[in-house]
């Protein structure tokens, strides 16, 4: 089976820009959730869809938002871009396994803010 | 959500068996016990996870405490691909994964 693919890999926006990042999960897969990887901050969870529905959400501004679409492929946007945006966003679908779900990231987004 | 401490960092030489800890003591009894691993520019791995007994897999095992305030991966022998940022993760619920600051496993040729 392919892995969870994300598009693009690179990406370089301004402050006030908007940008929309795309996941396309493991094929099977109905719940994918969102991360956002920075060096300050560590690995922090945005939100998870599944079956078109948010399930999660973590704890960022209205200005990160997603979506899902009924073939499961996610899409994150950032609106009003800020320096601090720039990080690596990672997606994540989810195989329900052994009582929990098991999480399969892809290689990420990395999104610099200029 | 239950929170894991774990150490900063360790080492381990090459083909060696590696054990890393993780406190949980805040554990509550539906919390699963999952650990991923981050290599170098890559996106986290999940590696393996538990509720109550000890677990083994290709990659590792998880040994997991009586009373499930502490659990160890262990890898069996070290090689120089283990090299990464190991995480311990409760989790109760789907989907939502809390990261802490994970181990940072060197591997010693």
């Amino acid at each position: 089976k392919a892995g969870v693919t994300q598009t693009p890999r690179y990406l370089i926006k301004t402050r006030g820009q908007q940008v929309t990042l795309s996941c396309s999960p493991i094929s099977g897969h109905r719940s994918v959730s969102w991360y956002q990887q920075t060096p300050g901050q560590g690995l922090q969870f945005l939100f998870e869809y599944f079956s078109e529905t948010q399930r999660n959400k973590g704890n960022f501004p209205g200005r990160f938002s997603g979506r899902q679409f009924s073939n499961s492929r996610s899409e994150m946007n950032v609106s009003t871009l800020e320096l601090g945006d720039s990080a690596l966003y990672l997606c994540a679908s989810a195989l329900w396994r052994g009582g929990t779900d098991t999480q399969y990231f892809g290689p990420g987004t990395r999104l610099t803010v200029l | 959500d239950a929170k894991t401490t774990q150490p900063n960092s360790m080492e381990s030489n090459e083909e060696e068996p590696v054990h890393l800890p993780c406190n949980h003591s805040t554990i509550s009894g539906t919390d699963y016990i999952h650990w991923y691993r981050q290599l170098p520019s890559q996106g986290p791995e999940y590696v393996i996870h538990g509720l109550t007994s000890n677990v083994n897999n290709r990659m590792a095992s998880l040994a997991i405490a009586e009373d499930r305030k502490s659990s160890t991966l262990i890898l069996h022998r070290a090689t120089l691909r283990d090299a990464a940022v190991y995480y311990c993760i409760l989790i109760n619920q789907g989907g939502k994964l809390i990261f802490g600051q994970g181990t940072e496993l060197s591997v010693k040729p």
